[in-house]
């Protein structure tokens, strides 16, 4: 079974700052999705990034990029230039593609890591 | 983008009542759901996936006929929890697949506290 692992049950950064939140994942799968979510106080999962495990290039998506490590099954959130509005808990989540059969589709979650911001 | 709302946002119910959650797509079409359980500062636990026209499938643990999920359109599925109880009271989020989105993505809903007394 697949398992996602958040090691920093809380983080803190200075408004403008930068600040990386980590995740490791286990799998014996080749075709796989990894997900950054964000779940601000309302509660309501949004998803930040992407990263399809065939691709070597790091996504980004404006202040948030990843740093994927398929190797080493590591998969880090980097947020630049943080912000107040970017406190909120942060789940990493691992999706099996096509090929994890009844897998398919469902997300496992890692344990989440609430990102303070201070101004 | 895509909707998806569940009904109701929040809900208080006396032990051994049954309680129904609605989660709808709005704005497309989802042949499967995912019902999770969250605990506050918890991670997401999926509890099921549920197929329109078909039997849900439920995760190792999670008790069937506690959680009766029914998946009657393409754009409606219900968790009724049944002879609820005090350790049932959570937060309840479905999500729904959109496979005309990139990636098949999962939209999610914004989710139902159930409170039990």
């Amino acid at each position: 079974a697949q398992t996602v692992t958040q090691s920093q049950p809380e983080m803190s950064v200075q408004e403008a700052e930068t600040v990386t939140l980590s995740c490791t994942y286990d799998t014996s799968e080749s075709d796989y999705y990894l997900f950054w979510y964000k779940q601000p106080p309302s509660r309501q999962m949004i998803l930040v990034i992407r990263q399809e495990a065939y691709k070597q290039q790091n996504a980004t998506e404006n202040r948030f990029s990843v740093n994927f490590q398929k190797a080493a099954k590591s998969f880090s959130l980097k947020i630049s230039d943080s912000q107040l509005g970017d406190a909120a808990m942060y789940f990493c989540a691992y999706r099996a593609g096509v090929a994890g059969g009844t897998s398919y589709g469902k997300l496992t979650f890692g344990q989440g890591t609430i990102l303070t911001v201070h101004p | 983008g895509a909707v998806v709302s569940q009904h109701p946002s929040r809900v208080i119910c006396k032990s051994g009542t049954s309680v129904k959650i609605e989660c709808r797509s709005l704005d497309f079409q989802a042949t499967t759901m995912f019902w999770y359980r969250q605990f506050p500062k918890k991670s997401l636990m999926l509890m099921a996936t549920s197929n329109e026209g078909s039997k849900a499938t439920y995760e190792q643990g999670v008790e069937k006929d506690k959680f009766l999920i029914n998946h009657a359109s393409l754009t409606l599925s219900t968790l009724t929890v049944t002879s609820a109880h005090p350790e049932d009271s959570s937060f309840y989020i479905c999500s729904a697949r959109n496979l005309a989105a990139s990636y098949n993505e999962q939209f999610f809903g914004p989710g139902t506290r159930l409170t039990v007394l």
